[in-house]
This record gives C-alpha cells, structure tokens and sequence, in this order.
C-alpha cells in the first residue's frame, strides 16, 4: 500500500471556476476524512466519511462544498465558484475505525486568482 | 504542507540537544492525543498516541506525556536530528474528529 494519495497535488483556478479534487485513502481503512489547512495554521476539519455514508459535515463545508465517496473507497471535493477565500491546502486523512491516528495524504494546494 | 507560517512558535535546539514541545488543550472530554510533525510539502505525519488512562507513552526517541488535570500535553525528542526540523501539532479528539492544536517550528542548528 502506497498510503494515501491525492490528486492534483497543486489547482490554479480563476476565481468562480469550480474545482474537484481527489483522495485515494488506504485500502483497508474503512473512515476518510477531508481537512483544510492553511498558513500558520493547523488543519480544519471540514468532513468525514464511515464507507460511503458522510457522518459529519463541519460549518466551514458552505453550501459551494460538496463530498462523495461512492463506494466507500476513493473521494472527490468538489467547490463550486471558488472564490479567493478557498485558496488552501486541502487534506485527505483515512484511518481504520475510531479511535486512531489517521495517516494523511500530501495534499492539494489550490490557489484561486 | 501550509506550514510556513511567520507566526508559529519557534522552538531552536542545537543538534543532539532534547526537545520539549508543549501544547495545551481545550476539550476536557477528549481521550485520545496525538502529536503530528510537518514538513515543508507534507501532510501531517503521526509520531506518537497516548490515550487518556495514560500519563506517559514511549516511543523511539519521543515521549509523550499527558497531564489531564492542566489540560497539558507535551513532546519530547532526545537527541534531536537536523531531520527533526518541522512543524510539530498536537491533536486531541473525544467522540467526533481529530482536532488539531496551534503548530510549534522546530528548528535544529549544528
């Protein structure tokens, strides 16, 4: 297992543009999650997912945010009409039941211009 | 990872020094801790768990101690490594998700 993977590793996206980005957790971890991070700070929490089944959304997941994972293996983000605000580092953590430390993926770093 | 932040406590140490990264946290409901290091690029990556029957946990080259009655946790790092250098968080968590504390830098010099 290569861990967790995530794809584009960099976004550049024209303010409005909407954007999706993927997360490929380890395969035998059955909770992903998605976090934002940006500078100075620690992650935020932003959702999480048990199999297929979205458990928790925070309130920094506006109604422009969206997460799938449709069989309970990889998930997408998708933010519509981004705005400048969103530029960040999107992070995807799996891990195996509760209780756990999870193991993150490298990222996604969008910049909205 | 976004961890280039020019407002992050700094913690320098000279190279083979021991390393003591502080952290309080907030949730006096939360049972389980984790420390996570940084690097430039990187998402977070685990170090060391302790959980709340616990006020001490070993691990190679880091212990970890956990003081509920202050709500304090701490990292220790013997013998620091130049590969040390990072950001250093601290997480807790009770019955929802992990939440992450401020970051502290750490910076190794020969």
């Amino acid at each position: 297992d290569t861990g967790v993977s995530q794809n584009p590793r960099h976004k550049i996206t024209k303010r409005g543009q909407n954007v999706t980005f993927r997360c490929d957790p380890i395969s035998e971890h059955n909770r992903l999650y998605w976090y934002r991070q940006t500078l100075g700070q620690g992650p935020e929490f932003l959702t999480y997912f048990q199999n297929e089944a979205q458990l928790e959304k925070s309130r920094l997941l506006s109604d422009r945010f969206s997460a799938e994972r449709p069989k309970g293996s990889f998930s997408t983000l998708e933010i519509q009409r981004t705005e400048q605000g969103d530029s960040a580092m999107y992070l995807c953590a799996s891990s195996m039941g509760t209780g756990n430390g999870y193991t993150f993926g490298s990222g996604t770093r969008l910049t909205v211009v | 990872g976004e961890n280039v932040g020019l407002h992050l406590p700094t913690l320098s140490v000279q190279e083979g020094d021991n390393s003591i990264i502080n952290c309080a946290y907030s949730n006096s409901a939360s049972d389980y801790f984790i420390w996570y290091k940084q690097e430039s690029g990187k998402g977070p990556q685990f170090i060391i768990d302790i959980r709340s029957n616990m006020d001490k946990r070993q691990g190679q080259r880091v212990t970890v101690l956990l003081n509920k009655t202050v709500k304090h946790l701490s990292l220790q790092i013997a013998a620091t490594q130049p590969g040390d250098s990072a950001v250093y968080f601290c997480a807790e968590k009770s019955s929802g998700p992990v939440s992450f504390g401020t970051g502290t830098r750490l910076q190794v010099f020969p």
